[in-house]
């Protein structure tokens, strides 16, 4: 059981919208910067967001990222079916001292 | 080209031993704090373990606390990662992962294959 809590799935068409939940607590999403991942089977993940919402080169701004509180969120706009990846939120847990990630969102672009 | 690329994965017995290497190029790895992060098959990532630039403080998930020690040689580039008392569940990917500040990683390996099984 993950610390931080994603939905195991989501699904839209393409072009479309879709937003991707990640809830923690006030020791880790509370108090801590909020990465997210997107994974491809067989690949390396890539970082998409970091402290927050910012983008590394070469991200589109099609991916954007938030937080509020003890959630954070993952948007992203004009849905691809290249897209489709399983998506990870991660953080660190200041009581755990631990690093942490979500258990993980499969996009289904349909 | 900032890459890093682990090696020494493998098959090994339970109760049995092994150590993994990474070794980064492209970027001056001796600044940069380094992580391990897992996928077993089926299952989504797990952080391992970090550890700092200058080799302290490090850092471990409680699944492995006791049992994996990370270590870095910064002459050589090279991250490890020893696995003593390995068992079933530490069959995964294992990723070596860039650490930027505030808690991303922002530069991954292709992984190496662990498999724990009689």
């Amino acid at each position: 059981q993950s610390v931080l809590t994603q939905p195991p799935s989501v699904s839209a068409a393409p072009g479309q919208k879709v937003t991707i939940s990640c809830s923690g607590s006030s020791s880790n999403i509370g108090n801590n910067y909020v990465s997210w991942y997107q994974h491809l089977p067989g690949t390396a993940p890539k970082l998409l967001i970091y402290e927050n919402n910012k983008r590394p080169s070469g991200i589109p701004d099609r991916f954007s990222g938030s937080k509020s509180g003890t959630s954070a969120t993952l948007g992203i706009t004009g849905l691809q079916t290249g897209d489709e990846a399983d998506y990870y939120c991660a953080t660190w847990d200041s009581s755990l001292s631990v690093g942490v990630f979500g258990g993980g969102t499969k996009l289904t672009v349909l | 080209e900032v890459q890093v690329v682990e090696s020494g994965g493998g098959l090994v017995q339970p109760g049995g031993s092994l150590r993994l290497s990474c070794a980064a190029s492209g970027f001056a790895f001796s600044r940069y704090s380094m992580n391990w992060v897992r996928q077993a098959p089926g299952k989504g990532l797990e952080w391992v373990s970090y550890i700092r630039s200058s080799g302290s403080p490090v850092y471990y998930a409680d699944s492995v606390k006791g049992r994996f020690t990370i270590s870095r040689d910064n002459a050589k580039n090279l991250l490890f990662l020893q696995m003593n008392s390995l068992r079933a569940e530490d069959t995964a990917v294992y990723y070596c992962a860039r650490d930027l500040p505030m808690n991303a990683f922002d530069v991954w390996g292709p992984g190496t294959m662990v498999t724990v099984s009689s």
